[in-house]
């Protein structure tokens, strides 16, 4: 079974500030990990992922993410935040083979001061 | 070309009676997943489909929750005599589901239906 685990479920930074957003996993196999975001009562959108080939991921809306398999870590991060990335981001995990079905960690939602 | 379609997108139903919830998938989709979540929560995997299949529903509860995906028409969750433990949001994703690495990952979100007991 696999799981993930996002440290912080509420996180503050200053426009033009990093913006970095934890997230480990626990897999017994080799995963697949995401990033999404989800814009108030809205769906989520695919940030960014990884498949196994890169390990630093790069996304839209200048997000990036590497994949530490000795840290069990998928960090997201942006150099300078917007604030039209305030919002609640969500790292998910799946297996390689077989069921795509995605396993979410908790949420951060990310405020942005001006 | 319409994404992953969800109708309605707020439904509001008083304890007892049933809720219906539809999943158009992405075209050329043949695989739909459903997922909940409830408030200040991550979303959780209910059920996952295929054309007149249930091939995972290892994330449905036991009682008054069914799902469907038949030949034609949208997939359906399907929740009967609601509880206000029910409100939350149901968002259904779709992927052409071959599972390969080269093929999708992080498939198509709708933009979910709110449901919201009283």
């Amino acid at each position: 079974a696999q799981s993930v685990t996002q440290l912080g479920s509420h996180v503050s930074v200053s426009e033009g500030a990093l913006v970095l957003l934890r997230c480990n996993y626990s897999s017994s196999v080799p995963p697949y990990l995401f990033w999404y975001v989800q814009y108030p009562n809205q769906g989520l959108q695919l940030l960014l992922k990884y498949t196994s080939a890169a390990t630093l991921v790069k996304g839209i809306n200048g997000f990036e993410a590497e994949f530490k398999k000795s840290e069990t870590s998928f960090h997201l991060t942006k150099p300078s935040a917007h604030m039209s990335d305030a919002a609640e981001y969500f790292c998910a995990v799946r297996v390689i083979f077989g069921n795509e079905k995605l396993t979410f960690g908790t949420g951060t939602r990310l405020t942005i001061i001006p | 070309n319409a994404g992953v379609m969800q109708n309605p997108r707020h439904l509001v139903r008083r304890r007892g009676q049933e809720a219906r919830l539809r999943c158009s998938p992405m075209k050329g989709h043949s695989h739909v997943y459903w997922y909940r979540q409830l408030p200040e929560e991550g979303l959780k995997f209910m059920v996952y489909l295929q054309k007149e299949n249930i091939i995972d529903e290892s994330g449905m509860p036991k009682e008054r929750f069914s799902a469907e995906f038949p030949k034609e028409g949208p997939s359906i969750l399907r929740i009967q005599q609601v509880v206000r433990g029910d409100s939350a949001a149901y968002f259904c994703a779709s992927s052409s589901g071959t599972g390969r690495p080269s093929t999708n990952y992080g498939y198509t979100f709708g933009s979910g239906t709110r449901l919201t007991v009283v």
